[in-house]
C-alpha cells in the first residue's frame, strides 16, 4: 500500500507570492491533517480535512487555508507569503479507526 | 493549554546503552500519547502510540514505552541502543479522542556513539 505523498519535495518563493501545496493520504484514509515544523517554533498543528470538511484548526493567520477533494486529497495554501513561513509543511493521513497518523515526506518550502 | 513536555533536547548514548527519552503530558484527563521517529530530510515515522489499552507499549525497533498516569509521563526507553537508532524523537499528545490536531513536544535528538 502506499503512503502519503506530498508534492512538490521543495518550493523557493519570494516575500507576497503565494503557494499551494499538494498531499494524497493513504488509498482508503479520509482524515488529512496539516503540520508546519519551523525550527524556531517547532511543530505546530494547521488544519485537519475529513470527507471535504474542516474539523479542526490550529492558531495560524487566514492566510493559511486548505481544501480537501472527493477523492481525499488534499491541497494547503499559503497567499502572501512571508520569510517566517519558510518551514517543512508536514501533512498527515489518519486511518478507520483513527487512533494513528500516517506522515508524508512533507514539502520544504523557502520563501526569499 | 495542553501540553507535552521533553526534558532534554540532546541525549547521547554509547552503542549498546539503554535509550531512555523522556516525555511529561499536562492534563490530568488521559490522552492518546505517541512517540515519532524523524530522520533528517524526512517526514515522521510512528514508534508506537499509547490510546487507552495497556499501559505498555510496544513499538517497533525495539522500543517500547509506559504510561504512567501518577506521574503523566511517557517516556520512550530501548534496551540497547544501535547507530542507526540516531534520529530526532517526538512525543506527541492528542485530547480529541482519536489521532487528530496532535501537540508535539520540541523533540530530543539522541547520537548514538561508538
Amino acid at each position: 500500500k502506499a503512503g502519503v505523498t506530498q508534492t512538490p519535495r521543495y518550493l523557493i518563493k519570494t516575500r507576497g507570492q503565494q503557494v499551494t501545496l499538494s498531499c494524497s493520504p493513504i488509498s482508503g484514509h479520509r482524515s488529512v491533517s496539516w503540520y508546519q515544523q519551523t525550527p524556531g517554533q517547532g511543530l505546530q498543528f494547521l488544519f485537519e480535512y475529513f470527507s471535504e470538511t474542516q474539523r479542526n484548526k490550529g492558531n495560524f493567520p487566514g492566510r493559511f487555508s486548505g481544501r480537501q477533494f472527493s477523492n481525499s486529497r488534499s491541497e494547503m495554501n499559503v497567499s502572501t507569503l512571508e520569510l517566517g513561513d519558510s518551514a517543512l509543511y508536514l501533512c498527515a493521513s489518519g486511518g478507520l479507526e483513527y487512533n494513528e497518523q500516517f506522515f508524508g515526506p512533507g514539502t520544504r518550502l523557502t520563501v526569499l | 493549554a495542553q501540553s507535552v513536555t521533553q526534558l532534554g533536547s540532546h541525549v547521547s548514548v554509547s552503542e549498546g546503552a539503554l535509550v531512555l527519552l523522556r516525555c511529561n503530558y499536562s492534563s490530568s484527563v488521559p490522552p492518546y500519547l505517541f512517540w515519532y521517529v524523524q530522520y533528517p530530510n524526512q517526514g515522521l515515522q510512528l514508534l508506537l502510540k499509547y490510546t487507552s489499552a495497556a499501559t505498555l507499549v510496544k513499538g517497533i525497533n525495539g522500543f517500547e514505552a509506559e504510561f504512567k498516569k501518577s506521574e503523566t509521563s511517557f517516556h520512550l526507553t530501548k534496551p540497547s541502543a544501535h547507530m542507526s537508532d540516531a534520529a530526532e524523537y517526538f512525543c506527541a499528545v492528542s485530547y480529541t479522542g482519536t489521532a487528530s490536531k496532535l501537540t508535539f513536544g520540541t523533540g530530543t535528538r539522541l547520537q548514538v556513539t561508538l
